[in-house]
């Protein structure tokens, strides 16, 4: 299986702050990454699919990129609506989930 | 609009079985792959496996291999997860899910909490 490794597993920041998870591939899994956004009770949200592609109706605040097999989901100005869980996803074989990144309130 | 539609929460003894359904509407039932994923509390998402509609056609992840069993009716457009030999690592929230307008998995279930207690 491919193994997604996230970082940081949680950070804490400020309403304003700029904010950069990582997320590394085991192989090569070409633009096959998603991202998502858990909050407590309720059902993952998704962000970005294709590691780049914003999902309708999601925030132009959230971007994601690609450089070989290192992902990244900026947001960049957090808003308080944002303090949740965020995961990475890959879909290039039997799918797997980075363990995510805790956004917590400074 | 597409929903997904599960069962209620399950209280459940060790070495029992579950069975959760998930009811799709608002979309070709046959046309996408219904995706499980789990949350155990404290823990992360985990993949669990998916299932064809159209063929019943399945594909699990190896740590459940041997323990679950993703089934469908389409004739009332339902998937549904067994996990059997239940432990108390097994308590979770479990999501049915799937991918139908993009790559990635775009509408999800709302979730049922399964908890195995003796």
């Amino acid at each position: 299986d491919i193994q997604m490794t996230q970082s940081p597993s949680s950070l804490s920041a400020s309403v304003g702050d700029r904010v950069t998870i990582t997320c590394r591939a085991s192989q090569s899994i070409s633009s096959y990454l998603n991202w998502y956004q858990h909050k407590p009770g309720k059902a993952p949200k998704l962000l970005i699919y294709a590691a780049s592609s914003l999902q309708s109706g999601v925030p132009s605040r959230f971007s994601g990129s690609i450089s070989g097999t290192d992902f990244t989901l900026t947001i960049s100005s957090l808003q308080p609506e944002d303090f949740a869980t965020y995961y990475c996803q890959q879909s290039y074989s039997t799918p797997t989930f980075g363990g995510g990144t805790k956004v917590e309130i400074k | 609009q597409v929903q997904l539609v599960q069962s209620g929460a399950e209280v459940k003894k060790p070495g029992a079985s579950v069975k959760v359904s998930c009811k799709a509407s608002g979309y070709t039932f046959t046309g996408y792959y219904i995706h499980w994923v789990r949350q155990a509390p404290g823990q992360g998402l985990e993949w669990m496996g998916w299932i064809n509609p159209n063929s019943g056609g399945t594909n699990y992840a190896q740590k459940f291999q041997g323990r679950v069993t993703m089934t469908r009716d389409t004739s009332i457009s339902t998937a549904y997860m067994e996990l059997s030999r239940l432990r108390s690592d097994d308590t979770a929230v479990y999501y049915c899910a799937s991918s139908i307008a993009v790559a990635g998995i775009d509408y999800w279930g709302q979730g049922t909490l399964v908890t195995v207690s003796s």
